[in-house]
């Protein structure tokens, strides 16, 4: 079955402790991208990939990192957590080509609901 | 890029239609219109997208304005497992690359 897989789906943890959030997609897709939910403020973008070794900075990118060594797969990394990134996360991938329009419907994962104390 | 203003919420009954609208007065002559919905607990799925002529796939039906300043997601016979929040984005993606911006959307709630 086609899908993104994020885990964990729930994380507590405390300020400070470095964790990563992992993703992966079996779609051969080459763009992926990060978002984070908050009621209020809706999906916000965080960083986003077009291809492997290729990131860049979404709308909220402070205090997150990114890899993208392989093609399928997405990380994200928090080196120190702080409460106001407890929030909802989600990982999409979508079909890309470089130089033609990238028009293509995108595939979320099922989030991971980060809570940091 | 573009806004999009949609209702905050909307009623139906199961087994009946659902028109879900999006206005987009500001809308440019490349912005594609895209809809996905978002189920409880779930990440947002992909329903559907358009540029200028109306669209039918498995899941909904997208009919475009001539003037292309509005659109309509028509769920063809609702059921319990539409409740949803639905989005509606523009985006060109030429100009904005592969970002999707998400606001408010609509809560659908469907009456058995």
């Amino acid at each position: 079955e086609a899908q993104v897989t994020q885990n964990p789906r729930y994380l507590i943890t405390v300020t400070g402790k470095k964790l990563t959030v992992t993703c992966s997609q079996n779609m051969n897709h080459e763009y992926m991208s990060w978002y984070r939910q908050d009621p209020g403020l809706g999906l916000r973008q965080i960083y986003y990939s077009m291809n492997v070794e290729v990131t860049d900075k979404g709308d909220v990118p402070e205090g997150y990192k990114v890899s993208r060594k392989e093609k399928r797969n997405f990380p994200l990394i928090l080196e120190s957590p702080s409460p106001n990134q407890t929030s909802l996360y989600f990982c999409a991938s979508s079909l890309s080509r470089w130089g033609r329009t990238n028009n293509y419907g995108y595939t979320f994962g099922s989030g991971t609901r980060l809570t940091v104390v | 890029d573009a806004k999009t203003t949609q209702p905050n919420s909307m009623e139906s009954n199961e087994e009946e239609p659902v028109h879900l609208p999006c206005n987009h007065s500001t809308i440019s002559g490349t912005d594609y219109i895209h809809w996905y919905r978002q189920l409880p607990s779930q990440g947002p799925e992909y329903v559907i997208h358009g540029l200028t002529s109306n669209v039918n796939n498995r899941m909904a039906s997208l009919a475009i304005a001539e003037d292309r300043k509005s659109s309509t997601l028509i769920l063809h016979r609702a059921t319990l497992r539409d409740a949803a929040v639905y989005y509606c984005i523009l985006r060109d993606p030429l100009r904005s690359g592969s970002r999707l911006t998400f606001g408010e959307g609509t809560q659908l709630t469907v009456n058995p």
